[in-house]
């Protein structure tokens, strides 16, 4: 299976927050990134954080890193139906001098009204 | 935010014809380009990674004699499956890296895919 590793599926009602989860390989040091996927479509890049940060905001879009526990969440606050899509964690290591990301398997989001 | 093309966007062809896919980095010049190829409902996986102006470099199991990559230019690189078969069929993704790198600007942009039917 992938390094990376997703929860496969989330529903959430409008206006409510949402949480994706992720879990990554060991590695000394690392980007992450969220990517945003919708129905064939190509990956939106929604935002990325270095192993050295707890936390980034963007807008509606918080990530927050558990370097301990290689453990990622983006969450989406005010969810709305243009949010659902499928969401991709990715992993870069800096070692790796191409750049190669690493993804999870994608969390399907599903807004409901 | 950067931009990646793809063309076509969506194909059909016969088994047994080849069939080539191009990827261009619109407003940036890109040191590194990446093929995925996806499933449907699932993850990404990566095929082969290509630097302009020497040969790619091909994932375990991905035959490269099947999915020939050329990246010509900074701008370009292209993807032909030759001989194609219905279990080809598949969306094909690119990514280009930007060739300014390093530090935590640098990242991958996808291109909008190619949707790939082999009758």
């Amino acid at each position: 299976g992938e390094d990376v590793e997703q929860s496969l599926f989330l529903s959430v009602r409008e206006g409510d927050s949402s949480v994706i989860n992720c879990t990554y390989t060991d590695s000394s040091s690392t980007y992450l990134y969220w990517y945003k996927q919708e129905p064939g479509a190509g990956l939106q890049l929604l935002t990325y954080i270095f192993s050295n940060m707890d936390m980034k905001q963007d807008q509606r879009l918080t990530v927050l890193l558990n370097k301990k526990d290689k453990h990622l969440s983006l969450r989406i606050a005010d969810t709305q139906t243009g949010d659902s899509a499928i969401y991709f964690c990715a992993e870069r290591w800096t070692t790796d001098s191409w750049g190669k990301l690493q993804f999870g398997a994608g969390t399907q989001v599903v807004v409901t009204p | 935010g950067a931009v990646v093309s793809q063309h076509p966007s969506r194909v059909i062809c016969k088994s047994g014809t080849s069939v080539k896919i191009e990827c261009r980095s619109l407003d940036f010049q890109a040191t590194t380009m990446f093929w995925y190829r996806q499933f449907p409902k699932k993850s990404l996986m990566l095929m082969a990674t290509s630097n302009e102006g020497s040969k790619a470099t091909y994932e375990q199991g991905v035959e490269k004699d099947k999915f020939l990559i050329n990246h010509a230019s900074l701008t370009l690189s292209t993807l032909t499956v030759t001989s194609a078969h219905p279990e080809d069929s598949s969306f094909y993704i690119c990514s280009a890296r930007a060739r300014t790198s390093g530090g935590a600007r640098e990242t991958q942009y996808f291109g909008p895919g190619t949707r790939l039917l082999v009758l």
